[in-house]
């Protein structure tokens, strides 16, 4: 089984504090995404990567940078956190040839206040 | 720009009975779309996709979901509800700004009642 796991379940951070958010996953996917989830609003993409050293910008990427160092590891860094990042953050991940099925983690619920 | 429509919140439905779910999208080109669902405390698994093909398409958990091209619609559908079924459901269509992403609607909150 695919498994993408997230460092924490749980964060509470203070304004202004620099945030990392970490993602590996086990199955030597080449594609790995961070979705921020919202009430009301879904799913929204912020940052993806395809390969290795490699981003792309998604919908929301303001106050959002990320990094991939290596192929398991995706990173999220809000560099200095608001209250308005206070959100539920997703990473997922899927192969090239089947970038529809994606895999998710269980999700960190980041407060910031 | 792609869009996808939840027009429900929530759906209630008693256990044993059918159920759908209700997802209309708006894209610029052929459609692919998605189901996902999130089972509380945990992240989204993947339950079916249309790419091509027949409009009735087969998922995991016994789900299906019919793709209606004149109605711009992939509604999710049961035969028969189970309580285990609760959970949170999102319709997903293929982001064709960025080839491998989506675009999710909102969410629908299934509650499936004993």
């Amino acid at each position: 089984d695919v498994k993408v796991t997230q460092s924490s379940r749980y964060l509470v951070k203070r304004t202004g504090e620099k945030v990392f958010l970490e993602c590996v996953q086990d199955m030597d996917h080449e594609n790995m995404f961070w979705y921020r989830q919202d009430p009301g609003l879904g799913l929204r993409l912020i940052y993806f990567s395809y390969d290795v050293k490699m981003k792309e910008k998604g919908d929301i990427p303001e106050g959002y940078s990320v990094s991939r160092e290596k192929k398991e590891r995706f990173s999220l860094i809000l560099e200095s956190a608001s209250t308005n990042q206070t959100s539920m953050y997703l990473c997922a991940s899927s192969l090239a040839g089947q970038p529809y099925e994606q895999y998710f983690g269980p999700g960190t619920r980041l407060t910031v206040t | 720009a792609q869009s996808v429509a939840q027009p429900e919140d929530q759906v209630n439905v008693a256990e044993g009975n059918p159920l759908t779910v209700k997802c209309t999208y708006s894209v610029s080109g052929n459609p692919y779309l998605f189901w996902y669902v999130q089972y509380p405390n945990r992240g989204l698994q993947f339950l079916l996709k249309y790419i091509t093909g027949d409009n009735l398409v087969k998922g995991s958990y016994g789900f299906e979901a019919e793709f209606n091209k004149s109605q711009t619609s992939f509604h999710l559908k049961k035969p028969s509800a189970l309580v285990s079924d609760s959970a949170l459901y999102f319709c997903a269509v293929r982001d064709y700004n960025y080839g491998q992403n989506f675009v999710f609607g909102p969410g629908t909150r299934l509650s499936v009642l004993p």
